[in-house]
C-alpha cells in the first residue's frame, strides 16, 4: 500500500519556540493532505485540510496563525506550530489521499509526538 | 463532529479469547473502515467493508455491517498479546476534500 512518512517522529521544544513537522507521500501524489491532533486516550481530531497550491482549510477552533500549514508540492505538506505552549503537546498525525480509480483511499503517517516544556 | 461511536470503550481479555468491538454511525455511508493504533503510533488500516456487504474476513478479523441499524462489529478471533491496541471505526468523506471521520475507539488489552 501507499506510504506516508512524517518527520520528526518525536520532538521536544521549549515554550515559545516554533516546530515544523513534515508529511510526505512517498509513492503517490497527494493533492489533499490532512492534519490531525490526538490527545492521550482520545480519538483523532481533524485540524485542517491541506490542498496543494492553495490555502489550508481549518476546522472550527483551530487557530490558523498558530498552526501554519504549507502544501508546497504534491508530495509534501508541513505543519508549523508557532510559539508553542505546553498545551500544544500532543500527537500530530498527517494523512494523504490517493485516488485509486474506484475512489479515494486515505493513508496515515506514523505520527509526531510533540512535547512542549 | 464524530460519526462513529465504538463500544466498549475498553476491553480486557486473555490470549486466545475472542474480542468483539462495535461501532455505530449516524448517516448513510458507502463503506466503513476499521483501523488499529498501537500506543503512541500511527494508524494501520485493517479492513474496509462496503455498504452492500454484510460480512468480510481478513485473517483473524471478521467485520460485519448492518446498514439498517447503522452499526458494524469487529471480531478478532484467537487474540494475541500483540493485538493490544486501540481500534477505531471510520466512515468515509462526503466531499472531494473532506476526510474520514473517526469514532472514539476501543482500547483492547490482551493479557498473556
Amino acid at each position: 500500500g501507499a506510504v506516508v512518512s512524517q518527520h520528526p517522529s518525536r520532538v521536544i521544544c521549549k515554550s515559545g519556540t516554533s516546530v515544523k513537522i513534515e508529511c510526505r507521500s512517498l509513492d503517490f501524489q497527494a493533492t489533499t493532505m490532512f492534519w490531525y491532533r490526538q490527545f492521550p486516550k482520545q480519538s483523532l481530531m481533524l485540524m485542517a485540510t491541506s490542498n496543494e497550491g492553495s490555502k489550508a482549510t481549518y476546522e472550527q477552533g483551530v487557530e490558523k496563525d498558530k498552526f501554519l500549514i504549507n502544501h508546497a508540492s504534491l508530495t509534501l505538506s508541513t505543519l508549523t506550530v508557532t510559539s508553542a505552549h505546553p498545551e500544544d503537546s500532543s500527537f500530530y498525525i498527517c494523512s494523504a489521499r490517493d485516488y485509486r480509480g474506484d475512489g479515494y483511499e486515505q493513508y496515515f503517517g506514523p505520527g509526531t509526538r510533540l512535547t512542549v516544556t | 463532529s464524530q460519526q462513529g461511536e465504538e463500544d466498549p470503550q475498553a476491553l480486557s481479555i486473555q490470549e486466545g479469547e475472542n474480542a468483539t468491538m462495535n461501532c455505530s454511525y449516524k448517516t448513510s455511508i458507502n463503506n466503513l473502515q476499521w483501523y488499529r493504533q498501537n500506543s503512541g503510533r500511527g494508524l494501520v488500516h485493517l479492513i474496509l467493508i462496503r455498504s452492500n456487504e454484510r460480512e468480510k474476513h481478513s485473517g483473524r478479523l471478521r467485520v460485519t455491517l448492518d446498514t439498517s441499524k447503522k452499526s458494524s462489529s469487529l471480531l478478532i478471533t484467537a487474540s494475541r498479546a500483540a493485538d493490544t491496541a486501540s481500534y477505531f471505526c471510520a466512515t468515509p468523506p462526503r466531499g472531494r476534500y473532506s476526510t474520514l471521520t473517526f469514532g472514539k475507539g476501543t482500547m483492547l488489552l490482551v493479557s498473556p
